[in-house]
């Protein structure tokens, strides 16, 4: 069955703290694709980043870096010095190929709160 | 580039009442979607649109929900009748073939 697990609900960090956002997913795909939103208080989805099953490695940009591990079903995202602009609630979803459709399988979302 | 557009962005109404949303997607993007984001969760997809077709209606609630996709490019969502448990805020979603879908900033609908 798909499905994608935030098990943080909730995570509050100082400014300048690294974070760690935690995301396992379950398919029985052999390919897939693993995203990161974030939603401001605006309410709009902001697209972070994709991944396809078939490329597990790391990558970075700026501040932020994801880690993706098959052997755990996990897409980690980390924030580097955390801002107050971080702020937001995160997240993680999945869309597996094999269905006719290209849809999201979302998590419930982690909210991050980064106080100065 | 213009992003997906939705209106109205705020709307309350009594049960049994009906409603529409209208969304305009991006420019050139043929898949457009439609998803329900109920406070405190993840968004729900409702109905997929590759050009005019449906290609995912599953969990579309048909009694009450109905959508169009005309000419392949707006898409009007319809509830009729609203129950109390449609509050949430409704996203609109377009995408190329590439699966990586850029969304709306949604519509806030409240059933009192």
């Amino acid at each position: 069955a798909q499905k994608v697990t935030q098990a943080q609900t909730e995570i509050s960090v100082v400014e300048k703290e690294d974070v760690t956002l935690d995301c396992v997913y379950e398919t029985r795909d052999t390919t897939y694709y693993l995203f990161w939103y974030k939603q401001p208080p605006s309410g709009e989805l902001v697209f972070l980043i994709r991944r396809n099953s078939f490329d597990e490695q790391n990558e970075i940009s700026g501040r932020y870096s994801w880690n993706f591990q098959k052997s755990t079903s996990s897409f980690n995202f980390t924030i580097t010095a955390s801002q107050v602009v971080d702020s937001a609630v995160y997240f993680c979803a999945l869309s597996e190929e094999s269905y006719n459709t290209d849809k999201l399988i979302f998590g419930t979302g982690t909210r991050l709160q980064v106080f100065p | 580039e213009a992003g997906v557009a939705q209106s109205p962005r705020y709307k309350i109404i009594e049960k049994r009442q009906s409603v529409a949303f209208w969304c305009n997607p991006i420019s050139g993007h043929a898949t457009l979607y439609w998803y329900q984001q109920i406070l405190g969760q993840g968004p729900k997809l409702l109905i997929q649109f590759q050009n005019n077709g449906v290609v995912d209606d599953s969990q579309l609630p048909k009694d009450r929900f109905s959508a169009e996709r005309l000419k392949g490019v707006d898409s009007t969502l319809k509830i009729q009748p609203a129950k109390l448990e449609d509050s949430a805020v409704y996203l609109c979603a377009s995408s190329q073939p590439i699966p990586e879908a850029f969304f709306g900033q949604g519509t806030r609908l409240t059933v009192v």
